[in-house]
């Protein structure tokens, strides 16, 4: 079991660029998660799902776009690549709808926006 | 709405106990969650607490107290790789399966 996959791992991008991270999970999970987390600003939710073909926004959406196509697969956007938006993101998942559902959490995918 | 505080950094000696308190406005509260990250880490799930009171897993606690909107997570027999940052979680009615964390506890465990 791979768990949650998120690729690439590290990426380096001009002010401007596109580019798209993809999360991946093989546990049948309902609800998937885009956080970011920066120095001192903890984890910070960018958009989340619950189920295929349903996005929502987060606390910090401006800039991303994401889409659910299928349900093992959670992409994030950043169509024009900003300093800003220089962080580590996090993707998880969770199966259960009940509150104590615990999150499943990725690797990380360190971005950095020139 | 929701708010979330927590301890920026708490610093203990390896054996020691530590607490790190949370105290939240969340709309519906369900209950609340904490998560341990090590530096560089994916956040892992640590406990859950869904009624007031303590729940023990190991040498790792958590408590609820819903009246007072306040839970702390309990570390014992602290261990050098108790060093992480620790989130508190809360989980509301109505908000749609996302899951806000706090900003995180720094805990430096040092010998």
């Amino acid at each position: 079991n791979a768990g949650v996959t998120q690729t690439p791992k590290f990426r380096v991008l001009k002010t401007g660029q596109s580019m798209t991270l993809l999360c991946a999970q093989d546990m049948n999970h309902e609800y998937m998660y885009w956080y970011r987390q920066d120095p001192g600003m903890g984890l910070r939710l960018i958009h989340y799902s619950v189920g295929e073909g349903t996005t929502a926004k987060g606390e910090v959406p401006d800039g991303y776009n994401v889409s659910r196509l299928k349900k093992q697969n959670f992409l994030l956007g950043l169509e024009s690549a900003a300093p800003s938006q220089t962080s580590v993101y996090f993707c998880a998942s969770s199966y259960s709808r009940e509150p104590s559902g615990e999150l499943f959490f990725g690797e990380g995918s360190r971005l950095t926006v020139l | 709405g929701q708010s979330l505080e927590q301890p920026s950094e708490v610093t203990a000696v390896e054996g020691a106990i530590v607490q790190i308190n949370c105290t939240y406005q969340t709309s519906g509260f369900y209950g609340l969650s904490w998560y341990q990250q090590h530096d560089g880490g994916a956040p892992t799930f640590l406990s859950y607490n869904g009624l007031d009171g303590l729940e023990e897993t190991g040498r790792f606690s958590s408590f609820l107290s819903r009246s007072d909107s306040y839970g702390y997570l309990l570390l014992q027999e602290l261990q050098m790789k108790d060093s992480a940052s620790y989130f508190c979680a809360p989980r509301g009615r109505g908000q749609g399966g996302k899951l806000i964390f706090g900003q995180g506890t720094e805990l430096s465990v040092k010998p």
